[in-house]
């Protein structure tokens, strides 16, 4: 399998822009997961998903933010209108956590991140 | 509030020591604890799985202990070398929701020759 996958890499785009990130989690997971990355802040959650169904998105920012994800293979996080301040690594990560009571270790394979510069 | 807190956010130490950091939480219920590492610029990658009703966890040089009464989990790495190198995070899921994982800061630990 080829890891979790996110797009893109690199986004620089000026205030008050669309932003769109993408991600595929690894085929077979039921979780999936969007942090964000910063020095200040940490590796906050900010929302995630069972089975394509979104469970906790208290960590959202502020109504700007929003994700969804229309099947298994695939989820977006939309950032409208952008600011400086949203500047920052977003990663998703994907899990399995079916048999997490039978033993299973619950971990979070995430993706490279996507690394947005807001100007 | 529930808040997860890595104590040091840096850590140097001479390669072949043992390397000790330590995770403290407070207003949690944990089910379980993981540890993370990651190197600069790439995602975390885990480690390492400690449940509420386990004391210790090994993986060849790493060592994890939970106590739930201390509220605190220490990792430790012995005989350290320079490519350990990297920043720990721990995480947290509460019993209360087990899929939410809730991540601490970090710890950059630093293995000199």
């Amino acid at each position: 399998d080829a890891g979790v996958i996110q797009s893109p890499r690199h986004e620089v785009t000026e205030m008050g822009q669309e932003v769109t990130l993408r991600c595929k989690p690894i085929s077979g997971h039921d979780y999936l997961f969007w942090y964000r990355q910063t020095m200040m802040r940490g590796l906050e959650l900010l929302i995630y998903f069972n089975n394509n169904v979104p469970i906790d998105d208290s960590g959202m920012p502020e109504d700007r933010f929003s994700a969804k994800m229309p099947n298994a293979s695939f989820s977006t996080l939309k950032i409208q209108p952008s600011e400086p301040r949203d500047s920052a690594v977003y990663f998703c990560a994907s899990s399995n956590m079916r048999d997490l009571r039978q033993g299973a270790r619950g971990e979070l394979f995430f993706g490279e991140g996507s690394r947005l510069t807001v100007l | 509030s529930q808040k997860i807190e890595q104590n040091s956010e840096a850590l140097n130490i001479q390669e072949g020591k043992t390397a000790t950091l330590t995770c403290n939480y407070t207003n949690y219920s944990p089910a379980y604890l993981q540890w993370y590492r990651q190197d600069p610029g790439r995602g975390p990658v885990f480690l390492l799985l400690i449940r509420e009703n386990e004391k210790e966890k090994r993986k060849e040089r790493l060592k994890v202990t939970f106590d739930t009464t201390l509220k605190q989990s220490l990792f430790h790495i012995t005989a350290s070398q320079p490519a350990d190198s990297a920043t720990y995070l721990c995480a947290l899921a509460a019993y209360s929701s087990a899929s939410k994982i809730i991540f601490g800061s970090g710890t950059r630990l630093s293995i000199r020759p």
